[in-house]
């Protein structure tokens, strides 16, 4: 079992609609999310990062983290074309710093 | 934009070349990391640094030396690399790198090719 896994899509939605991205993880001590978004070529950058159960709303951008469960999402409201990216679910692994990253799911906003 | 700053930002060298890929932060952070990155694969860590002084290595071949000359800096130096070795090389750093809630910050990466 990966430890951080994601749906690799493509996650196909249309302009101004609610892209829903989902990752769950095995780690159960885990305490730190977060959601980085890549587009083609960069680097990863951070979206969303969770700590807690329940929702965090930034912008366009919901965090939601169930521990329990074991399943982070992110959700995209009003997508736009430049949401067109690879977003990156990770995980913080324990007290070390290492990161443990999903495979990623690519998003398509469609115009 | 990012506060974290590689170079060079595309490298091409040679399976006998040296090189090195540096990396500096401005934002007082006290952990760095490299991680590595191939095509439509996830980043993988390679290397932490906690105050400067390495703390993980994640069973790195040692053609691959990091060196972390001091709180702001970190270089990551290249010898003899194969040219499956070519992959994106991303630096990040953090407030801290056993604290829960610190969030990790990418460069913008260093592209290398081994030919």
């Amino acid at each position: 079992q990966k430890e951080v896994e994601q749906n690799s899509g493509p996650l196909s939605v249309p302009e101004g609609a609610i892209a829903s991205l989902n990752c769950t993880y095995s780690d159960r001590g885990s305490q730190s999310f977060f959601w980085y978004r890549q587009y083609s070529g960069k680097s990863p950058e951070l979206i969303m990062s969770i700590y807690s159960n329940g929702d965090k709303e930034d912008g366009r951008f919901t965090a939601q983290l169930n521990k329990a469960s074991q399943y982070v999402s992110l959700l995209i409201r009003d997508s736009q074309p430049s949401d067109s990216a690879t977003y990156l679910c990770a995980v913080r692994s324990g007290n070390t710093g290492k990161l443990i990253f999903g495979q990623g799911t690519t998003l398509q906003v469609k115009p | 934009d990012t506060e974290v700053t590689q170079t060079p930002k595309h490298l091409v060298m040679g399976m006998t070349n040296k090189k090195s890929l540096k990396c500096e932060q401005h934002m007082g952070h006290r952990a760095m990391y490299w991680y590595k990155q191939k095509a439509k694969k996830p980043p993988e860590l390679m290397f932490v640094y906690s105050y400067e002084k390495l703390s993980i290595n994640e069973s790195v071949p040692s053609r691959f030396s990091p060196e972390c000359p001091n709180s702001s800096l970190l270089n990551l130096h290249l010898h003899a690399l194969q040219p499956e070795d070519s992959a994106l090389y991303l630096c990040a750093s953090s407030q801290e790198s056993t604290e829960a809630g610190n969030t990790i910050y990418f460069g913008e990466g260093s592209w290398l090719t081994v030919v």
